[in-house]
């Protein structure tokens, strides 16, 4: 099992440039996150999706979008990206309600808005 | 709504020597706690969980963690550092929002074991 995969593993964009993240679970898993890791301020989510068909805002959602495209696939868009989107993305899933139950994570892709 | 706290970003221990990383928390409710660990350029690893029960959690690479709910805490700890323990480790707080389940992060403790 591949467990929680993650494309691309590096980005440079230019501000106002668009690009999607994607992430892929192969544990079947019910619940999938996407969350911003930067210095000094541990793991802040952006979105979430429960189940299949959902989508929630997390704790800092603005300037991305999100897409669950099947139980497996999760999808990260930035619009057009900013400096302050200057981050390293992490993609996680887990079995989902009726837990509470760890988080697998991605390797994470570095994004740099020049 | 759930928080964990991790008072120290860094911590120094000489190898072979007892570790120990910090965390409290502020919960309503009863509380389910997690550590992870991140190595340079990889993503979080899950170590261990406190659910309920003894208050004394095992979990994996010989780390453990010691529940304590007067003093609202849940520090991880290991009997003798290893050089390889050298990594970011993270607290976590689990949080239910309309039946949703998520985990709310602390800010790190960047680990150093010194040979």
């Amino acid at each position: 099992n591949a467990g929680v995969t993650q494309t691309p593993k590096f980005q440079v964009l230019k501000t106002g440039q668009s690009m999607t993240l994607q992430c892929a679970q192969d544990m079947n898993h019910n619940s999938m996150y996407w969350y911003r890791q930067d210095p000094g301020m541990g793991l802040r989510l952006i979105y979430y999706s429960a189940s299949e068909g959902t989508t929630d805002k997390g704790e800092v959602p603005n300037g991305y979008n999100v897409s669950r495209l099947n139980k497996r696939e999760f999808s990260l868009r930035l619009e057009s990206a900013a400096p302050s989107q200057t981050s390293v993305y992490f993609c996680a899933s887990s079995e989902g309600a009726g837990g509470p139950y760890e988080q697998f994570f991605g390797p994470g892709t570095r994004l740099t808005v020049l | 709504a759930q928080s964990v706290a991790q008072p120290e970003d860094q911590v120094n221990v000489a190898e072979g020597n007892p570790l120990t990383v910090k965390c409290t928390y502020s919960v309503s409710g009863n509380p389910y706690l997690f550590w992870y660990v991140q190595y340079p350029n990889r993503g979080l690893q899950f170590l261990l969980k406190y659910i309920t029960g003894d208050n004394l959690v095992k979990g994996s690479y010989g780390f453990e963690a010691e529940f304590n709910k007067s003093q609202t805490s849940f520090h991880l700890k290991k009997p003798s550092a290893l050089v390889s323990d050298s990594a970011l480790y993270f607290c976590a707080v689990r949080d239910v929002i309309f039946g949703n389940e998520k985990l709310t992060f602390g800010t790190g403790t960047r680990l150093t074991i010194i040979p």
